[in-house]
C-alpha cells in the first residue's frame, strides 16, 4: 500500500497569512493526488484534483503543486473560512489511500 | 444538481451486519465509479472500496480491513449503491461516506456504532 505521509499534523495562523501543507508518498504517485477541506460534522470537500488543477468553484487562493512523491497545498491569503482540516489522498492505486490530516487553527 | 443521500447507519452488535444505502439524484450510479469511504470518530479519512461501472468490468475493490465482510452492489433501477457490512467489529465505528469516482460530490455521511 501507498503511505501518504502529511505535515505539519496542525498549524496556528492568522487571516491573511500564506499557509503551506505537505504530503509525502512513499513511492511515486505521478500527478495522481487530491486535496480535501473537511470541516467539523461535514463531508469532505475536493479542492484540487491531479495535484495542480483547481475543482470548479473553489477560490483561487487555493493552489496545488508537485509530482512524483512530493506534493504542496497552499493557501495564499488565509480567510475566516477556510480554518479547517485538510487532507491529500493519492488515486494512484487502490487502496487510495489518505495523509492523516492537517488542521488549521486561528491564531 | 447531484446529491447524494446515505441512510441506514445504526447500533449494531459486534459480530452483526448492516446495509448501507447510498441514494443518488443527478448522476446515474451505474454510469460511474462509486467509492465508499469511513471516519472513525475523531480520526482521519479512510478509503473503504469501490465498483467500477459495468463497461469497465463492474468489478470491486476493498482495503485490505474490510475484505471479505463488505460487499458493495447497485441496484439500477433504484438508482442507489449499497455497503453490506457482515461481522462487523468495533473498529468498524465511523460515519460512511458515499462518493462519486471523481471524489466531487459526497452524500452527507451516515452514523456505524459497533458496540455491545
Amino acid at each position: 500500500d501507498i503511505q501518504m505521509t502529511q505535515s505539519p499534523s496542525s498549524l496556528s495562523a492568522s487571516v491573511g497569512d500564506r499557509v503551506t501543507i505537505t504530503c509525502r508518498a512513499s513511492q511515486s504517485i505521478s500527478s495522481n493526488l487530491n486535496w480535501y477541506q473537511q470541516k467539523p460534522g461535514k463531508a469532505p470537500k475536493l479542492l484540487i484534483y491531479a495535484a495542480s488543477s483547481l475543482q470548479s468553484g473553489v477560490p483561487s487562493r487555493f493552489s496545488g503543486s508537485g509530482s512524483g512523491t512530493d506534493f504542496t497545498l497552499t493557501i495564499s491569503s488565509l480567510q475566516l473560512e477556510d480554518f479547517a482540516t485538510y487532507y491529500c489522498q493519492q488515486t494512484y492505486s487502490t487502496p487510495l489511500t489518505f495523509g492523516g490530516g492537517t488542521k488549521v487553527e486561528i491564531k | 444538481e447531484v446529491q447524494l443521500v446515505e441512510s441506514g447507519g445504526d447500533l449494531v452488535k459486534p459480530g452483526g451486519s448492516l446495509r448501507l444505502s447510498c441514494a443518488a439524484s443527478g448522476i446515474t450510479v451505474s454510469n460511474v465509479w462509486m467509492t465508499w469511504v469511513r471516519q472513525a470518530p475523531g480520526e482521519g479519512l479512510e478509503w473503504v472500496g469501490r465498483i467500477k461501472t459495468k463497461i469497465d468490468g463492474g468489478t470491486t475493490d476493498y482495503a485490505a480491513p474490510v475484505r471479505g465482510r463488505f460487499t458493495i452492489s447497485r441496484e439500477d433501477s433504484k438508482n442507489t449503491l449499497y455497503l453490506q457490512m457482515d461481522s462487523l467489529k468495533t473498529e468498524d465505528t465511523a460515519v460512511y461516506y458515499c462518493t462519486t469516482e471523481g471524489f466531487d460530490y459526497w452524500g452527507q455521511g451516515t452514523l456505524v456504532t459497533v458496540s455491545s
